[in-house]
């Protein structure tokens, strides 16, 4: 199985702060990678699908982006409704998730 | 709207079994790829298991292999996960997920709708 390593696992920033989440896979992945949203007591929520292709509704400050086995998750602008959980997903048959980032609002 | 509704948990016994189901509806089910994902209180998300279209290929999270059967009904749009000899490691909420394939590569996926979960607890 493909390891996901995913950092930090929390951060606090202020409303209008820009925000980066990395998720790094052991080997190559190419392009597949998946981010979700999960809020308190909630379902996951599809964001980015392949690296960087953003799930149809989704607001557009979340971008997703890849350099080799290096992929990052951006809030341009964070907002108050993003106080979530968010984890890096790679799609394999046998798909494994990174440990999860939990942003906080200062 | 595409819906998944998840049920089948409880508290069960170290040793014993519980059979979840996950009712599918507004879509084609039969279409689809399904999965099971998991989450341990407090914890993060864990892939558990997923099954093709006409349940000819299934692929299973190494802790539950042999322990765990997922499985589907599709006349009757829904998702199975069978699971026996249950440990108190697999105490968590358990959700049904859609995969949806865009591309033709077994890679291009991503889970697109989820359930609400549903908790199962393994406990004497």
């Amino acid at each position: 199985d493909i390891q996901m390593t995913q950092s930090p696992s929390s951060l606090s920033a202020s409303v209008g702060d820009r925000v980066t989440i990395t998720c790094r896979a052991r080997q190559s992945i190419s392009r597949y990678l998946n981010w979700y949203q999960q809020k308190p007591g909630k379902a996951p929520k599809l964001l980015i699908y392949a690296a960087s292709s953003l799930q149809s509704g989704v607001p557009s400050r979340f971008s997703g982006s890849e350099s080799g086995t290096d992929f990052t998750l951006t809030i341009s602008s964070l907002q108050p409704e993003d106080l979530a959980t968010y984890y890096c997903q790679q799609s394999d048959r046998t798909p494994t998730f990174g440990g999860g980032t939990k942003v906080q609002i200062k | 709207e595409v819906q998944l509704v998840e049920s089948g948990g409880g508290l069960v016994q170290p040793g014993g079994s519980l059979r979840l189901s996950c009712a599918a509806s507004a879509f084609t089910f039969s279409n689809y790829w399904m999965t099971w994902v998991r989450q341990a209180p407090g914890k993060g998300l864990e892939w558990v298991a997923n099954i093709k279209q006409d349940g000819s290929e299934t692929y299973y999270v190494d802790s539950v292999k042999g322990r765990f059967t997922i499985s589907r009904d599709n006349p009757r749009n829904s998702l199975y996960l069978q699971m026996n000899s249950l440990r108190a490691g697999d105490t968590a909420v358990y959700y049904c997920a859609r995969v949806y394939y865009y591309g033709s590569g077994r890679y291009e996926n991503h889970f697109d709708y989820w359930g609400q979960g549903t908790l199962v607890t393994v406990s004497s």
